[in-house]
């Protein structure tokens, strides 16, 4: 079964490090390109960062130089490193498959979240 | 960074009924790079349409995405009951990617 599962969600301190993992079933992280999306509660979506199947990676403007996107191909697994933890940081963290072809791109399989809450 | 502005942010329908979504960017987006998404309460979103007229696998055809520029629609021919949640327009045309804030489509 083609899917994904997130891990590592919790509550943390301000401050704080939290890894997230997203471990994939049915296909090839390496050969895909990976995003991480989130939405805080109650809120909207907002995209957080991707990682192309070359390595190369993107992230927004609220989480650069803080967060790092990563994978490990042998565990085909996806990854989200999160320091400097913000309040505004906490929401529900989807991991999503991106498909780009055909002269389109779009998520086209997401996971089931995790929720990440910052608070003191 | 493109702003996505969709409207109304709360529409009340009744089941049976065509509801009209709209999605207004900032700046012009290509079609190739516009997509819907549907997301249940507590549950992850869903792709619908993409590159602005397709539809998705397994998306039933009373889903229709149309548009270009910078004004897109998401229409829903004859709403089920199943349709009242809320819809999410993405663009992919310039980074950062962005997401419009949301439609909630409500029971009259």
């Amino acid at each position: 079964e083609v899917q994904l599962v997130e891990t590592g969600g919790g509550l943390i301190q301000p401050g704080g490090s939290l890894r997230l993992s997203c471990a994939a079933s049915g296909f090839s992280v390496s050969s895909s390109y990976m995003s991480w999306v989130r939405q805080a509660p109650g809120k909207g979506l907002e995209w957080v960062s991707v990682i192309y199947s070359g390595g190369v990676t993107y992230y927004a403007d609220s989480v650069k130089g803080r967060f790092t996107i990563s994978r490990d191909n042998s565990k085909n697994t996806l990854f989200l490193q999160m320091n400097s933890l913000r309040a505004e940081d906490t929401a529900v963290y989807y991991c999503a498959r991106d498909f780009y072809g055909s002269g389109s791109y779009y998520h086209d399989l997401w996971g089931q979240g995790t929720l990440v809450s910052v608070s003191s | 960074e493109i702003v996505l502005t969709q409207s109304p942010g709360t529409l009340s329908l009744s089941p049976g009924e065509r509801a009209t979504l709209s999605c207004r960017a900032s700046q012009s987006v290509s079609s190739k790079y516009l997509a819907w998404y549907q997301q249940k309460p507590g549950q992850a979103p869903r792709l619908l349409i993409y590159g602005a007229f397709s539809r998705a696998t397994g998306i039933p055809d009373r889903f229709s995405g149309s548009g270009s520029g910078t004004d897109f629609t998401l229409t829903i021919s004859r709403l089920e009951p199943e349709d009242f949640v809320v819809y999410y327009c993405q663009q992919f045309g310039s980074s950062p990617w962005t997401f419009g804030h949301g439609t909630r489509v409500e029971i009259k």
